[in-house]
């Protein structure tokens, strides 16, 4: 069973940095890109980047919104990827949500974890 | 930026069919996904590559696509398909950016 499970969440001040994980479980991490995607309360969905396998270079692609802010890595040793977010705006406030890609390279959400939110306030 | 277009909302009664649509310029080369989210729950899955459904997804859930527009069609919508649905897709860019609709809200009652 895919298992997928945030973590690193919580309240921090703008202008800081904060690191989220997310732990992967039942399948061959790997082999797979992982993205991340967040909601703002009461907003919609947001995609916000992905990390392709290392057989496709592990290259990364980010939403305008947070490149140059926002960094993703992968562990695959530890199955484990990674939302590095510095600079945090108030309007990164949201429940981010890290999702299995069905490919190596790219393409489409098939599992998600259930979210970690990040609230970001003076 | 890239953008797809959904209606805000859209209500029917249980077992009537209720359609949503969703339009965005680069989706006669691109494939449309469809996502539904419950109350306090995360995204699933509900159709992919346009047309087709993931296992364990109701029959009554289908899709399609010409030209801008994709739909999400529920055949018979039950009280408990209430939820948010997002299309989503990618750019044109060759990067695989994606995107999602801003998510429609369906009602059935």
């Amino acid at each position: 069973e895919v298992q997928l499970v945030e973590s690193g969440g919580g309240l921090v001040q703008p202008g800081r940095s904060l690191r989220l994980s997310c732990t992967a479980s039942g399948f061959t991490f790997g082999d797979y890109a992982m993205s991340w995607v967040r909601q703002a309360p009461g907003k919609g969905l947001e995609w916000v980047g992905f990390i392709r396998s290392k057989a496709y270079g592990g290259t990364t692609e980010y939403a305008a919104s947070v490149k140059g802010r926002f960094t993703i890595s992968r562990d695959d040793s530890k199955s484990i990827a990674y939302l590095q977010m510095n600079s945090l705006k108030t309007e990164d406030t949201a429940v981010y949500y890290c999702t299995k890609i069905f490919g190596g390279s790219s393409g489409y959400s098939d599992y998600w974890g259930q979210g970690t939110l990040v609230t970001v306030s003076s | 930026s890239y953008e797809l277009t959904q209606p805000p909302s859209v209500s029917v009664s249980p077992g009537q069919t209720a359609r949503i649509t969703c339009s965005g310029d680069a989706l006669p080369k691109k494939y449309a996904y469809w996502y539904q989210q419950k109350s306090g729950q995360a995204p699933v899955l509900v159709i992919y590559e346009d047309s087709k459904r993931p296992s364990g997804i109701p029959e009554r859930f289908s899709g399609s696509s010409s030209g801008t527009m994709a739909t999400l069609t529920i055949s018979g919508a039950q009280v408990e398909d209430e939820a948010d649905y997002y299309c989503y897709s990618t750019d044109s860019s060759g990067n695989h950016r994606g995107v999602f609709g801003g998510g429609t809200k369906l009602t059935v009652l």
